[in-house]
């Protein structure tokens, strides 16, 4: 059963447009919710993260929007750059509870910014 | 700090041989983990560590063994590997208990082969 679930496989969006990329989660006990971004090669890295007390996160050209009563939250990237092209992860985790520490991961956005 | 890193690289194995991969961190985190990477899949759990001595198992703990008798050590074993077993393998640590904080940094990859 998969935790956390994310949307679109793959993304592809010329420069300068806006990325967007959702997930959906079931779990009310989950509290943080994090993006990881991921070169080719490379391991994943924390891009930005939001706890539910708040409604949205911004980072630059990176937000993160969140629906706590709709149990969703998206990554926006605004003026998209060739340099954004990785695959993107979003992810949720508990305080509480036998899987203290423990992430959960969607599947990934493939995203590819075109010149 | 070298953060987190892998060792080995790559590596190819043939049906039924055994290995054993070794992660290293040097930022005195708590929490370690191992996960496999697969095309569409995401990134899925296979075991994980919450301190020196303890092991727990994740999502997809079949057919890998763990062992954390150093802090900053934590070792993937593969009894007998199978072509299932193909995969990037990724390592991560983080804090959680002594600075509250949920980011997990991960290691560069394993990619392995089994035929």
């Amino acid at each position: 059963q998969q935790q956390v679930k994310q949307s679109p496989q793959s993304l592809i969006v010329q420069k300068g447009g806006i990325s967007i990329i959702n997930c959906a989660y079931e779990n009310t006990a989950f509290d943080y919710f994090p993006w990881y971004q991921q070169f080719p090669g490379k391991g994943p890295a924390l891009l930005i993260a939001i706890r539910p007390d708040v409604s949205e996160k911004k980072e630059g050209r990176f937000t993160i929007s969140f629906n706590k009563s709709a149990k969703q939250f998206s990554l926006h990237i605004m003026d998209s750059q060739p340099g954004d092209s990785a695959t993107y992860f979003c992810a949720a985790s508990r305080k509480g509870g036998s899987t203290l520490g423990r992430l959960y991961f969607g599947r990934g956005t493939q995203l590819t910014v075109w010149p | 700090n070298a953060g987190v890193t892998q060792t080995p690289k790559f590596r190819v194995l043939k049906t039924g041989q055994s290995m054993t991969l070794l992660c290293a961190q040097d930022m005195n985190h708590e929490y370690m983990y191992w996960y496999r990477q697969d095309p569409g899949m995401g990134l899925r759990l296979i075991h994980y560590s919450v301190g020196e001595g303890t092991t727990a198992k994740g999502e997809v703990p079949d057919g890998y063994n763990v062992s954390r008798l150093k802090k900053q050590n934590f070792l993937l074993g593969l009894e007998s590997a199978a072509p299932s077993q193909t995969s990037v393998y990724f390592c991560a640590s983080s804090y959680w208990r002594t600075h509250n904080s949920y980011e997990q940094y991960f290691g560069p990859g394993t990619r392995l082969t089994v035929t």
